[in-house]
């Protein structure tokens, strides 16, 4: 009940696609969902996060999609770059952090 | 000026030797923790410190004790260590414990890459 699936493990995708990162989650306590960017050899940053009373929060070229009633999130990245290419971690929050597996994202030039 | 700095970066170190990691925060967040990053990427929380008071212990063995000297810092001191011990271990830092209330973003330091041989 605790856990966030996360998917897919590894991704790889054209400069210019979109990259499509999904989580879901089954207790309903949780009340706040971030997602974590990490680049080889440093530690994961904040993103963009979300909170369960909004369907959509878009950053840029990042937008975080919430489903309250299927429990399920996910990551878009528009037109991606080279340099998203990193490790995403998606959250779910309620009085701590429960991180997702990891999606290992590569982007061709 | 790193927000959140942990030392060293990189130790390869034999089982059984102990060996402790420092780590300092300049954001005067109340809240530090320790998470543990093994080979397949997957982030595990080990211990959280709220003002020194250590708040959440994650089922970690013994041998991994943490010691808040005060709420800048958080050291882990790991004794008899083991292969599977191998792992990037991250300092992280937040403004308080009370995470999803208050949308606590967690910032993480830049990890140190612990090698049993």
């Amino acid at each position: 009940q605790q856990q966030v699936k996360q998917s897919p493990q590894s991704l790889i995708v054209q400069k210019g696609g979109i990259s499509i990162i999904n989580c879901a989650y089954e207790n309903t306590a949780f009340d706040y969902f971030p997602w974590y960017q990490q680049f080889p050899g440093k530690g994961p940053a904040l993103l963009i996060a979300i909170r369960p009373d909004v369907s959509e929060k878009k950053e840029g070229r990042f937008t975080i999609s919430f489903n309250k009633s299927a429990k399920q999130f996910s990551l878009h990245i528009m037109d991606s770059q080279p340099g998203d290419s990193a490790t995403y971690f998606c959250a779910a929050v309620s009085y701590k952090y429960i991180f997702g597996t990891g999606t290992r994202l590569k982007v061709l030039a | 000026d790193t927000a959140v700095s942990q030392t060293p970066k990189y130790l390869v170190t034999q089982m059984g030797n102990d060996k402790s990691i420092k780590c300092e925060q300049n954001l005067g967040h109340d809240t530090m923790y320790w998470y543990k990053q093994d080979s397949k990427k997957f982030l595990k929380i080990m211990f959280s410190y709220n003002n020194k008071e250590l708040i959440i212990n994650e089922t970690v063995p013994n041998r991994f004790s943490p010691k808040s000297p005060d709420k800048a810092h958080l050291n882990l001191h790991i004794n008899s260590l083991e292969l599977g011990d191998s792992a990037v271990y991250f300092c992280a830092s937040s403004q308080d414990h009370q995470q999803g209330s208050s949308g606590n973003t967690i910032y993480f330091g830049e990890g140190s890459w612990l090698t049993v041989v």
